[in-house]
This record gives structure tokens, C-alpha cells and sequence, in this order.
């Protein structure tokens, strides 16, 4: 069964980057299985897809993030990352890694709180 | 990309069956059979009830049920418990290799 972990910082300023890893055991990175994504959920909202990942490394982003998000894999150390730039006070929100299998995204982080203040 | 609509509560008293509806559009639910539904309860990750529409992964209850017409999708709660009480949460394929969630349900037990 995989479990997956997120961690990073808790705290970002307002412009600079998020930065967050996702570290995956009970399973590989590199197999053509799963699918690896993030999520978020604002504080008291709901979840919204951030974008995805495949082992060959081709990425899909949501429309709406696209021109700030970046997703990469680390295949040596079984971990995938998110990249957000520009972050605003609106990207405040609880960050989840998960994996997919088919279009299901069956497992997930425990979720990681990144709050965007000065 | 818009999310996709579910009601934002519904309730119920305990043993009766609620259904909360997930409406989205053609080219996302209406396009395939690929809509799941996530349960949450506070301060907790998503935890998968129903994925393909209408498939429970193992170890989820029979309780939970799903359906598909045109472009509603709908999760049933079938003798409603106290543990039910959460939140719910669609999502569907929209192609591309891309997602949308819906809106999300707080689901009250009476």
C-alpha cells in the first residue's frame, strides 16, 4: 500500500516561491502505474486540482495555475515536487499529495498548511 | 475549468438515505464515467468512497452507492450513520489528463 508524505515550509512571503515535496514509499516513482498529483483546500473551502505528474515526466497544470506552477520528479530519492511562484495570500491553504491510478486519485498525504503572510 | 456544483449541505436522520448531486458539464462529467467521491471529516485527508462512477474500493461500505445521468452525477448514503457525518467531495476526469472538483457537501446527521 503507498503511503505518501508531504513537507516544506509552513511559512512563505508574500512573491516568493512554494516549495513542497512529496516523499512515496510502498511503491515506485518510476512505474507507469500511477499517476502523481497536488491538491489544495483554502482554510473552511474546498479541494481544488493543482496539476499532475506521469514517471516519463510529462505534467499537466490546471489552467488556472499553469503560468506559476511547476511539478518534477526525483526519481533517486522516490519523490515528486510542487513549485508555485508569485504567491499571493489566496494561495493559503492546505497542500496534498496523491497518487492516481487510472483517473482515481486513491492515495493520499496527510496534508501540509502553507500560509502565504509576511 | 470551472468546479464542478454539489449542494453545500444536506441532512438526514440516522437509517434514512440521503443523495448529493454533482452537476458538472459535457465536457466533464456528461463526457465520461469517471467521477469519484471523497469523504472528509475535519481536519483529515481525503479518504476515496466510489471511483468510475459507481465502484467502491475495497473496504469502503455497500451503504455508499453511485450514479450517473447526462451530466449529474450522485452519491447515495444508504442507512445513514453517525460516522457519516463529513464532508463530500466529487471530482471528475475532464480530459487531458486534467481534473475538477466539485463544490462540496457537508453532510449532517440529525
Amino acid at each position: 500500500q503507498l503511503q505518501l508524505q508531504e513537507s516544506g515550509p509552513g511559512l512563505v512571503k508574500p512573491s516568493e516561491t512554494l516549495s513542497l515535496t512529496c516523499t512515496v514509499s510502498g511503491g515506485s516513482i518510476s512505474s507507469n502505474t500511477y499517476y502523481w498529483g497536488w491538491i489544495r483546500q483554502p482554510p473552511g473551502k474546498g479541494l481544488e486540482w493543482i496539476g499532475s505528474i506521469y514517471y516519463s515526466g510529462s505534467t499537466y497544470y490546471n489552467p488556472s495555475l499553469k503560468s506559476r506552477v511547476t511539478i518534477s520528479l526525483d526519481t533517486s530519492k522516490n519523490q515528486f515536487s510542487l513549485k508555485l511562484s508569485s504567491v499571493t495570500a489566496a494561495d493559503t491553504a492546505v497542500y496534498y499529495c496523491a497518487s492516481i491510478v487510472a483517473t482515481t486519485w486513491d492515495y493520499w498525504g496527510q496534508g501540509t498548511l502553507v500560509t502565504v503572510s509576511s | 475549468q470551472s468546479a464542478l456544483t454539489q449542494p453545500a449541505s444536506v441532512s438526514g436522520s440516522p437509517g434514512q438515505s440521503i443523495t448529493i448531486s454533482c452537476t458538472g458539464t459535457s465536457s466533464d462529467v456528461g463526457s465520461y464515467n469517471l467521477v469519484s467521491w471523497y469523504q472528509q471529516h475535519p481536519a483529515k485527508a481525503p479518504k476515496l468512497m466510489i471511483y468510475e462512477g459507481t465502484i467502491r474500493p475495497s473496504g469502503v461500505s455497500n451503504r455508499f452507492s453511485g450514479s450517473k445521468s447526462g451530466n449529474t452525477a450522485s452519491l447515495t448514503i444508504s442507512g445513514l450513520q453517525a460516522e457519516d457525518e463529513a464532508d463530500y467531495y466529487c471530482c471528475s476526469y475532464a480530459g487531458s489528463s486534467t481534473y475538477v472538483f466539485g463544490t462540496g457537501t457537508k453532510v449532517t446527521v440529525l
